[in-house]
């Protein structure tokens, strides 16, 4: 399978615990996002990696968020201390340089978070 | 005031039927224009770029006006797989990312 690949596909967790979520990209894409999705609404930007390097962050994603990508390489969004607002789709996407000026991101089916 | 605005709709049409969403954006900076379709609980994909000139794919016909900042899609001959939402994506000069409308949902009925 050569798409971008998102785990878990679902997950649910109680308030204040913490979630980890994993995004391996199209191997020769170097640039990856993460986008947060609620019903009704479009995909909203969380952060943006190329490579390993984390070059932007949106005011969306607060002190308990926190991504990384090491080796830049697959991709790991991490939420801790959960509250209900964060319910959502986490979609994961990424792109080859090229890829962004022609809207090539390619998502990943993304992960489907619960907080009960 | 979002960045990207469009209907949310939903727009309801029968089969065969002509439809046409709309969307503004804000940054005059902004530099490529897509939209993007997304079916029920799954990821967004690509359906194709937009440009000044306008474009057209099958069914699907695209367009820009800079001066308005404003972006539309023509759907003609509407089919029931037609039925989903399309987001309108703006990306600005520079900018590394995409950035999304609500999206409009279109459903096409028999």
């Amino acid at each position: 399978d050569t798409g971008v690949s998102q785990d878990p596909r679902h997950k649910i967790t109680k308030r204040g615990q913490n979630v980890t979520f994993r995004c391996d990209p199209i191997s020769e894409h170097n640039r990856l996002y993460w986008y947060r999705q609620t019903l009704g609404q479009g995909p909203e930007f969380l952060t943006y990696f190329q490579n390993e390097a984390q070059l932007e962050k949106s005011r969306l994603l607060s002190d308990r968020f926190s991504a990384e990508r090491p080796k830049g390489s697959f991709s790991t969004l991490e939420i801790q201390r959960t509250e209900q607002g964060d319910s959502a789709m986490y979609l994961c996407a990424s792109s080859s340089p090229s890829g962004i000026l022609s809207g090539g991101y390619t998502f990943g089916s993304g992960t489907r978070l619960t907080v009960v | 005031r979002k960045e990207v605005e469009q209907d949310p709709g939903p727009f309801n049409v029968p089969e065969g039927a002509t439809v046409a969403f709309n969307c503004t954006y804000s940054n005059s900076a902004s530099q490529s224009f897509f939209w993007y379709r997304q079916d029920c609980r799954k990821e967004p994909k690509l359906l194709m770029s937009v440009y000044s000139s306008g474009n057209e794919d099958g069914r699907f016909t695209a367009q820009l006006n800079r001066a308005s900042q404003y972006i539309s899609l023509l759907i003609r001959d509407s089919k029931l797989s037609d039925s989903a939402t399309y987001l309108c994506v703006v990306r600005g000069t520079g900018f590394q990312k995409l950035v999304f409308g609500t999206g409009t949902r279109l459903l096409v009925s028999p």
